[in-house]
Order: structure tokens, then sequence, then C-alpha cells
């Protein structure tokens, strides 16, 4: 079974510029999750999709962070512009269930960002 | 959200058993108690979840007390490729999924 898939692994601009993260989800798997993990820390959640719909965002810094989930399916996690504060890992998880408490997240390897 | 607080660091030797300790004395009714591995340039790994007493798997055991306020991860025998971070969330239906893991624990296993 495939796993996330994340693109790409690592970035490096500079402040000001933009930059957009992609993550394809494992087949099936209804919600989908964007973590910010800046380096030492345990990784926050930023947004979190069931199907197309948001169910939580509300971490999510929306002055400069979008995210979108067309069609249920891969995401698209974007900065603009990005300041150096937002340098760190940027992981995606989904899941099969729409969690009762039981639901396994399964991650990506990330992107890890680096501003300038 | 149920907050957690664990041991920032522990220390162990190849083959001797570990328990990491979480602390989660506001846990709701509905919330379980999951615990993720993190290796460095990696996403974290699902381990185990449970709700009460006690949960096995092939990689841990998961010691949960009558009263839920804390939870106890076990690995047994531990091997240098268990170094890694390990974190335990708590969630449920009832506080959210708005998973946010805290600082976890860092685990060194050395020869």
């Amino acid at each position: 079974e495939a796993g996330v898939a994340q693109s790409p692994r690592y970035k490096i601009i500079e402040k000001r510029q933009s930059v957009a993260f992609w993550c394809n989800p494992i087949s099936g798997h209804a919600t989908l999750y964007w973590y910010q993990q800046i380096l030492g820390q345990g990784p926050k959640l930023l947004i979190q999709f069931q199907n197309n719909g948001v169910v939580d965002d509300s971490q999510l810094p929306k002055d400069r962070f979008s995210a979108e989930r067309l069609k249920g399916v891969d995401s698209t996690l974007k900065i603009q512009p990005a300041k150096l504060e937002d340098s760190a890992v940027y992981l995606c998880a989904s899941s099969l269930v729409f969690s009762k408490g039981t639901g396994e997240l399964f991650f990506g390897e990330g992107s890890r960002l680096t501003v300038l | 959200l149920a907050k957690t607080t664990q041991p920032i660091s522990m220390d162990s030797y190849e083959g001797q058993e570990v328990n990491i300790t979480c602390s989660h004395n506001n846990i709701a009714t509905n919330d379980y108690i999951t615990w993720y591995q993190q290796f460095p340039s990696q996403g974290p790994r699902f381990i185990i979840q449970g709700y009460k007493t006690k949960v096995t798997n092939e990689v841990a055991s998961l010691f949960i007390p009558a009263d839920r306020k804390s939870s106890t991860l076990s690995l047994p025998r531990v091997s240098l490729s268990d170094t890694a971070v390990y974190y335990c969330l708590v969630g449920g239906s009832n506080s959210g999924y708005a998973l946010n893991f805290g600082k976890g624990t860092s685990l060194l296993v050395t020869p």
C-alpha cells in the first residue's frame, strides 16, 4: 500500500516569497491533516480536512497560510508571503476514519522549508 | 483539549525495559490515548492506542489506570533502533480532533 506522498522534500526561499507544498494521502483516507513542526518541537496541527471540507483551521495563520483539498483527495498548503519563523517541516497525514478516537494517523516524510 | 505532560528525555541501555509515563489530568470521557514514535527526518508513526486498562501489540504495551489521568508506554527490551521521540496524544469525539503533539519524550538507547 502506498504511503502519504509529499513534495517537495526540501525548499529554500527568501522571506516574503511564496511556497506551496503538495500532499497525496493514502487512497481512501477521508481525513487529511497538515502539521507544522519547528525544530525541537512536536508537530502542531494547522488544518484538518474531512473529504474536501475544513474541520478545523483554528491554528492556521490565515493572513499568510492557505490550504485546499480539491475533490477530497490531494491537498496543497501555501505560504505567502513567507517569514523567517515559517522555517519548519510541514507534515501531511491522513486517516481512514473520521475519528471516534481510534483513527490512526499516517504521516508523510514531510517537506522541509528554510526561509532565509 | 486534554493537555499532556511527559518527561523531556530518558536514557536507557540496550535490553532494558523502558516505561514512559504521560499525565493527562483533564482527559474527557470519550478520549483515547495514542502514542506515536518519530525518528529524525521522518513523520511520526503510530505505536499503540488505548482507552482503559491494558493494551499490548507486537512492539509495546500501554497501561492505563482506572482514573485514566495518566498512561504508561512500555517498551520491552529496547534496542539502539528505539532511539526516537515518543509522543502521547489524547483526543476523541468530544474534545475535537485537533491532535496537537506535545514536546514528546526523547529516548536515547545506548549499548
